[in-house]
């Protein structure tokens, strides 16, 4: 079983849809949580970084983390057809070393 | 601007030949580390420098050698060992004040010909 669980969809959505992006994690000690955002034959952007528990807002994008269920969520609203890409979630414990999901291929239809 | 810069984006690879692709970031981050991604996979870990002239292997080191001789570059070489080495190679360098957040290249594009 990998550390970071996700879904690698496609997930398909209509423009202007509220998005869900999600990933499960295994290891408790996990305390730091990242979603990045990575477009075709590009390297991946930092979206979103939340220590801990708790939401986290930056514009038309909100991360989630629950750590008493182990759940990451990425939340995406009024979705645009520039946010299709991949989103790759990542996790670390107080050493530092990232755990990546797989990440989920996100098609916004015009 | 800050950031980090790899060479070249596109290179092709003879049967038996060594490669070495060049990463240089301006950040001055301590950590540097150098990603594989096949095409629609995640990313696995090659090597990693968290200092100068110290690296550990990562979790598919065997085929790839790495340097790191000053702070601001950490270049990888693709063996004629690596049987499969045609893929997306990204480094990411990072910083510790933020839970280790990093930050990527834009990439260089292998190909075995």
């Amino acid at each position: 079983q990998k550390e970071v669980e996700q879904d690698p969809g496609p997930l398909s959505v209509p423009e202007g849809a509220i998005v869900s992006l999600n990933c499960t994690y295994s290891n408790s000690a996990f305390q730091y949580f990242m979603w990045y955002r990575q477009y075709s034959r590009k390297g991946p952007e930092l979206l979103m970084y939340t220590y801990s528990s708790g939401n986290k807002e930056d514009g038309r994008f909100t991360a989630q983390v629950d750590k008493s269920s182990k759940y990451i969520s990425l939340f995406i609203r009024d979705s645009q057809p520039s946010d299709s890409a991949t989103y790759l979630c990542a996790s670390s414990d107080s050493n530092y070393q990232l755990i990546w999901g797989a990440g989920t291929k996100l098609i916004i239809k015009p | 601007d800050g950031g980090i810069t790899q060479s070249p984006k596109y290179l092709f690879r003879k049967e038996g030949q060594n490669v070495t692709l060049s990463c240089e970031q301006n950040l001055n981050h301590d950590a540097m580390y150098w990603y594989r991604q096949d095409p629609g996979q995640g990313l696995r870990l090659i090597y990693y420098s968290q200092i100068v002239n110290d690296f550990q292997k990562g979790d598919i080191a065997e085929g790839y050698s790495v340097s790191r001789e000053k702070k601001e570059s950490f270049p990888l070489t693709v063996t004629s060992a690596q049987k499969n080495p045609t893929a997306f190679y990204l480094c990411a360098s990072s910083t510790y004040s933020s839970g280790n957040t990093i930050y990527f290249g834009e990439g260089s594009w292998l190909t075995v010909v």
